[in-house]
């Protein structure tokens, strides 16, 4: 079934922990998308990639790094955790065409102590 | 820039009540407006989008471009849509990424 999957769904860590979230999805899908949000907050645009090798820094600044090396897979990385990391982080993608409907995963929650 | 504005954080009506959402824009050009809902515990996911023209789950949006408005209406509201509604804009010149309002919370009260 195609989906986009996101690992773990929650993640507790200390501070300078390097840590890589996981993006997964059989969509089919071009473009990928990270979002930071924080709980019944606005979403926070902060990599994107339109394809494999890649990937582009969002409206948001952040510490975390970005590879897409196949398709259907988009892992973003923090090389040192710090309590301001802690937040949800959405992983979504769409297709190239005109559509740019953006389809969703269920997010992993991250908290860094 | 593109921008999306949700005057409402917060937006609470009685059960079977009319409900309208707001949502305005600022861009020059011809956009492409989106609404997407997030229920407790659920992913964010598309609710409507104003090129389809169509009522879903008894919700419709019409964009007024004289107004650059796309509010979000229910002539009737149902306990089920209890969720955080998210206005979303997509333009050339933003290279058609999501431009997102904040976020209004709705609460269908009994």
């Amino acid at each position: 079934e195609a989906d986009i999957y996101q690992t773990p769904r929650y993640l507790v860590i200390g501070t300078g922990k390097k840590i890589t979230l996981e993006c997964s999805q059989t969509m089919g899908h071009d473009k990928m998308y990270w979002y930071q949000q924080d709980p019944g907050m606005e979403l926070h645009l902060i990599h994107y990639s339109y394809g494999v090798n890649s990937t582009e820094k969002g409206d948001l600044s952040s510490e975390s790094t970005v590879s897409r090396i196949r398709t259907e897979h988009f892992p973003l990385t923090l090389e040192s955790a710090r309590p301001s990391h802690t937040s949800q982080y959405l992983c979504a993608s769409s297709d190239q065409g005109g559509r740019n409907i953006q389809y969703f995963g269920a997010g992993t929650r991250l908290s860094v102590l | 820039a593109q921008r999306v504005t949700q005057p409402e954080k917060l937006l609470s009506v009685f059960k079977g009540a009319p409900v309208e959402l707001k949502c305005n824009y600022s861009y020059s050009g011809s956009p492409e407006l989106f609404w997407y809902v997030q229920y407790s515990r659920q992913r964010l996911q598309l609710l409507l989008r104003h090129i389809s023209r169509e009522s879903i789950k008894g919700f419709t949006a019409d964009l007024n471009k004289g107004e650059t408005s796309f509010h979000l209406k229910k002539p009737f509201a149902q306990e089920e849509d209890s969720a955080m509604y998210y206005c979303a804009l997509s333009a050339v010149d933003s290279n058609y990424q999501l431009i997102w309002g904040a976020g209004t919370k709705l609460i269908i009260k009994p």
